[in-house]
């Protein structure tokens, strides 16, 4: 199973809405990542997770809040975000830097 | 800060027609993985090369690894329009550092 599994696939929410983004991936992977990506440009690395400790936060804007429950989970939680916020938001999971394995996404809009 | 430089940055082709794809750096990477992407979809990974050097094939596809492990190339025999998407290429290292992108290739193929 080389699966990473986003939900929702597709989020509308207003700026003064609170939602959270969720990713699962059963590989046993001890790395799980965000990403953004903006149309027609490649992703653009948000956080690093390693073996459940935030290794890497580039440098992202605090109304962007993750949190890794357990070694199989990831979230994202989102708060007060702007419109320039709306992308496809990206989960990938992965062995040492080596490879990543990547959900479908979430296409957001912020209104 | 370790960069990947892919080529060309769009590629319009007919059906049929044979064409490559290049993954360049000044740096030296563990590993190589390219990518193909699907218009709001996560890349799907379609390879990963280790070895300088190393040749893999997948179908139609052909991936190489520079034998300095520096450089990368994919090459598409007869394109399809199923080939039609973006082509990311990234480099992995030891440890947990992240993938390094490229800024991805945007083929189409037409019938």
């Amino acid at each position: 199973d080389t699966e990473v599994t986003q939900t929702p696939k597709h989020l509308v929410m207003g700026m003064t809405n609170k939602k959270s983004l969720k990713c699962e991936q059963h590989m046993g992977h001890r790395a799980m990542y965000w990403y953004k990506q903006k149309a027609k440009k490649p992703p653009e690395l948000m956080f690093v997770y390693s073996y459940e400790k935030l290794s890497i936060n580039e440098s992202v804007p605090s109304r962007f809040s993750p949190e890794c429950p357990n070694s199989s989970l990831l979230n994202l939680h989102l708060h007060a975000l702007q419109p320039e916020d709306s992308a496809l938001y990206l989960c990938a999971s992965g062995t040492r830097g080596t490879e990543a394995f990547f959900g479908q996404g979430t296409r957001l809009t912020v209104v | 800060t370790q960069l990947l430089e892919q080529s060309p940055q769009f590629l319009s082709i007919q059906e049929g027609e044979n064409l490559t794809v290049y993954c360049n750096s000044s740096s030296v990477f563990s590993s190589l993985q390219w990518y193909r992407q699907e218009p709001g979809e996560g890349p799907v990974l379609l390879v990963t090369v280790v070895t300088g050097g190393e040749v893999k094939k997948l179908k139609r596809l052909t991936f190489q690894f520079g034998d300095a492990r520096k450089d990368s190339s994919l090459h598409i025999t007869a394109a399809q329009p199923g080939d039609t998407g973006l082509y990311l290429c990234a480099g992995g290292n030891s440890g947990n550092t992240p993938l390094v992108f490229g800024k991805g290739t945007r083929l189409s193929v037409i019938a």
